[in-house]
């Protein structure tokens, strides 16, 4: 089945620009999710299909998707945006969705 | 706007079956696929699989031989049952739904605990 890989963890300062990848063999052939997850919380998409940003999703999210990394960018981080990230794919050949391990993103 | 709840029991012995169910209110299951996923203490996410209105389902292979999905469409509930249990399917377990045709997740339940322990 299609791996996907994630660094563990991220840290910037506020105002700074996050960025969160996702990695995996041709990715920017797949259609990539992400989502951001508090402790305790169910998971809260933020960007669908590589760089849609769904309503009510701040302009400071955006995201990309080529070659074997999909990335997911923060302008202007804020405090609140400390969570978990989860990027997701749906692996077309076996109809399976996977999700990567995840990164934690800390804001300094 | 559709809303998601989990139930079952938050407590189930190794080698026995976990069984939850997931409520849908606000919506129809027609039209869906209705999925479940669960995250370990401390660790990442995990698509078990999902099952479409019409009883189709897919899991993860990993977990395949263990897994059964059904809906009930009476009741506007589906179901996961995962047989039998270790102390490593101990997770916060998620239902969630997608659209047909799409490949994300927009509605999520809150999430319900599951310790597996004798």
């Amino acid at each position: 089945s299609f791996v996907v890989t994630q660094t563990p963890s991220v840290s910037v300062a506020p105002g700074d620009t996050a960025t969160i990848t996702c990695g995996g063999n041709n990715i920017g052939s797949k259609n990539v999710h992400w989502y951001q997850q508090e402790p305790g919380q169910a998971p809260v998409l933020v960007i669908y299909y590589d760089s849609g940003r769904p309503s009510g999703i701040p302009e400071r999210f955006s995201g990309s998707n080529s070659g074997n990394t999909a990335t997911l960018t923060i302008n202007r981080v804020e405090a609140g945006d400390e969570a978990d990230y989860y990027c997701q794919v749906w692996d077309s050949s076996t109809d399976l969705g996977v999700f990567g391990g995840g990164t934690k993103l800390t804001v300094l | 706007q559709v809303q998601l709840q989990e139930s079952g029991p938050g407590l189930v012995r190794p080698s026995e079956t976990l069984s939850l169910t997931c409520t849908v209110s606000g919506g129809s299951l027609r039209s869906y696929y209705w999925s479940w996923i669960r995250q370990p203490p401390g660790k990442g996410l995990e698509w078990i699989g999902d099952v479409h209105y019409t009883g189709s389902a897919k899991s993860t292979p990993s977990l395949k031989s263990r897994v059964t999905m059904s809906v009930d469409m009476s009741v506007n509930q589906f179901s996961l049952k995962l047989s039998p249990v270790t102390a490593a399917d101990t997770a916060l377990y998620f239902c969630a739904r997608r659209s047909g045709g799409e490949s994300y997740y927009r509605d999520w339940g809150q999430g319900t605990l599951v310790i597996v322990s004798a």
